[in-house]
């Protein structure tokens, strides 16, 4: 089936620190869509990728399309408290049968230690 | 610009009974995505609707129906309801098949 590897599945870091996130698959994507999400809310966009090797930044997030189009990664620099939730991966494959559809990573949860 | 609006936010329901659940995506988007996200299955894709019309459609059961007005709001109708159909309905706005896609707060569902 077509799905979507995230890793890691936790972090716990120290305020400050950088984090590294990042989605493989085994189909080829032709949109990466990185959320956020608080408990009991929606996803938050926070990236949106549609060119293998774009890299895009959001202030301290930096999204990657892999040259592949079966990757992406998500990089936080200098982390805050705020930045605690969960992050997903998501994307749309190549391919009629797949319209609108967008497969989901399994989610990094974050925290952050003040 | 008012962003996607689900409602109500929270359910409770009964086995056997059915249930609707609404969607009104954004100004002039015409494509609405509906997903159930559990705990264990994570967020899985139910289906899609472009100008009134599913034009893809997940592995759910076919209890689980939708539709989509003229205006582009859509509704998800869940029918003969049952224990494990409790999760978080979110649904996803966008301009078109391609691109950004937009989520609502979401409506939660505990069947009982």
């Amino acid at each position: 089936g077509q799905q979507l590897n995230q890793s890691p599945q936790s972090m716990f870091i120290q305020e400050g620190e950088d984090v590294s996130m990042n989605c493989t698959s085994s189909s080829i994507f032709n949109t990466w869509l990185w959320y956020k999400q608080d408990p009991g809310e929606g996803p938050v966009l926070l990236i949106a990728l549609y060119k293998a090797g774009e890299l895009t930044s959001n202030g301290r997030l930096t999204a990657q399309f892999g040259i592949t189009r079966k990757d992406s990664f998500l990089n936080i620099s200098a982390s805050i408290p705020s930045d605690v939730g969960i992050y997903f991966c998501a994307g749309r494959i190549l391919g009629s049968s797949n319209t609108g559809k967008l497969i989901f990573g399994q989610g990094t949860t974050l925290q952050v230690k003040p | 610009k008012a962003g996607v609006t689900q409602t109500p936010r929270y359910l409770i329901k009964t086995r056997g009974q059915q249930v609707t659940l609404s969607c009104s995506p954004i100004s002039g988007h015409r494509s609405v995505s509906w997903y159930q996200q559990t705990p264990g299955q994570g967020l899985q894709f139910l289906f899609e609707y472009f100008s009134e019309t599913q034009r893809n459609k997940g592995n759910f059961p076919g209890r689980f129906s939708g539709r989509q007005f003229s205006n582009s709001r859509s509704e998800m109708n869940v029918s003969t309801l049952e224990l494990g159909d409790s999760a978080l309905y979110l649904c996803a706005s966008s301009a078109g098949t391609v691109g950004e896609a937009f989520f609502g707060q979401g409506t939660r569902l505990t069947v009982v």
